[in-house]
């Protein structure tokens, strides 16, 4: 069964502080992996990875895969009480089995910055 | 000119009751997608249908049955409630299967509670 599990389950940090979010992944046919940000509602797209060692960069934001150790990083540098949400990472599976495109959630790290 | 829209937002039923969650997306994508988040906010997939068909099928139970009348909708019938049912239902679309243009659009939300 595909597993994606997320570290720390909750961050709390004061505004201007750098925070790295961890993803690790085990997914059969791995294709590519979603960041996803949870304020209230539906979740928003952050960053999607697929090839390794490139990092994507948005504003304040920034991440990297490593498809050899099978992880990801989501780092936030200067944070903001805005930024305060559920951040979720997710794997898609790829083609070559069952279940293509299915994708697996871990469980979010909830972040608060405190101002 | 809301992309995924899901109604309704709120559903408060009795244990053992029928309801149905609606699902619209007008951002012409071939791909939808039901998810279940439950109380300490994991994500799960439960169907996927690509172009009408389903695709994603994961283990739920038959009481869940979902429908797709046309690409642009994706709707989800419940039967014979249960509380283990209380949870927030999100619907997603995607342009091409597996979420490879740009990953997933989701939807607000439906949070069902069953009492």
């Amino acid at each position: 069964e595909d597993k994606v599990v997320q570290s720390p389950l909750s961050l709390v940090v004061h505004e201007g502080d750098t925070v790295t979010l961890n993803c690790s992944y085990e997914v059969t046919n791995f294709r590519s992996l979603l960041w996803y940000k949870q304020e209230k509602k539906a979740p928003t797209f952050l960053f999607m990875l697929t090839s390794s060692g490139i990092e994507k960069k948005s504003g304040r934001l920034s991440s990297i895969l490593d498809k050899k150790e099978l992880f990801s990083i989501l780092n936030i540098t200067a944070t903001q009480t805005g930024d305060s949400a559920v951040y979720l990472c997710a794997a898609i599976r790829g083609a070559g089995g069952t279940s293509y495109g299915k994708l697996t959630f871990g469980q979010g790290t909830i972040l608060t910055v405190h101002p | 000119d809301t992309a995924v829209s899901q109604t309704p937002k709120y559903l408060v039923t009795q244990m053992g009751n029928d309801k149905s969650i609606k699902c619209e997306q007008n951002l012409g994508h071939d791909t939808m997608y039901w998810y279940k988040q439950d109380s300490k906010k994991f994500l799960k997939i439960m169907f996927s249908y690509n172009n009408k068909e389903l695709i994603i099928n994961e283990t739920v139970p038959n009481r869940f049955s979902p429908k797709s009348p046309d690409k642009a909708h994706l709707n989800l019938h419940i039967n014979s409630l249960e509380l283990g049912d209380s949870a927030v239902y999100f619907c997603a679309s995607s342009q091409g299967f597996g979420g490879r243009n740009y990953g997933y659009t989701f939807g607000s939300g439906t949070r069902l509670t069953v009492v």
